[in-house]
């Protein structure tokens, strides 16, 4: 069975301060890890898609990595607008669902 | 263009009833997934469609919750004999195909069972 974990599973910065987020995995097979952020009320929008060890994503103030076991998804010199929660999910084997973690809660103080 | 949409956003329900949500897919998407979401917790897997038919309905939890797509594009779930238990956020989300594609989430509709 596909394991999706996440830690912290709060983290509070002030801005300004970088950090990184973990995911680790447990699948047969990954065919893609993906980040989402998640605002309260809404829908999870998407972030990034890895695919294979050593890969590396980048947008703004977010870059996304992945190793064969986890993923880090780091966050430099971080707004308040950045307080979110941020979901990690992979797709793995012959299946096209997506299975998540239980996402980390970000708060970034002004 | 516009995203995926979902109808009606928030519904509350008593024990027992019926309800139906629906979802409207990005335009040309062929994928469909639905997702229930609960508070603290990430989006779980309930039922995958390819066109109008549900390739992987391994997540719907029991015979009560049922999905259609029957055209191709707007899916709409529906659950039976309502519990207090399935109280959630309920998300559709789509992509452009199954096997690589990044699927793109509506905003949910919420239910609420008393």
């Amino acid at each position: 069975e596909d394991q999706v974990t996440q830690s912290p599973e709060a983290l509070r910065l002030q801005e300004g301060e970088s950090s990184s987020l973990n995911c680790s995995y447990t699948v047969s097979g990954l065919r893609g890890l993906f980040w989402y952020r998640q605002d309260p009320g809404k829908g999870p929008e998407f972030l990034f898609t890895l695919y294979s060890a050593g890969e590396e994503k980048e947008k703004e103030r977010l870059k996304a990595t992945l190793t064969k076991k986890e993923s880090f998804l780091h966050i430099t010199a971080p707004k308040p607008e950045d307080s979110a929660t941020y979901l990690c999910a992979v797709r793995a084997g012959a299946n096209s669902k997506l299975t998540f973690g239980k996402g980390i809660t970000l708060s970034v103080r002004p | 263009g516009a995203g995926v949409s979902q109808t009606p956003s928030n519904k509350v329900t008593e024990k027992g009833k019926y309800v139906e949500l629906r979802c409207d897919p990005i335009s040309g998407h062929t994928a469909l997934y639905w997702y229930r979401q609960s508070l603290g917790q990430g989006p779980e897997f309930l039922i995958y469609f390819q066109g109008t038919g549900a390739a992987d309905d391994s997540g719907l939890p029991n015979d009560r919750f049922f999905a259609v797509r029957p055209e191709g594009s707007v899916s709409t779930l529906k659950i039976q004999r309502t519990e207090r238990g399935d109280s959630a956020v309920y998300l559709c989300a789509s992509s452009l195909g199954s096997s690589r594609g990044e699927q793109f989430f509506g905003p949910g509709t919420r239910l609420t069972v008393l």
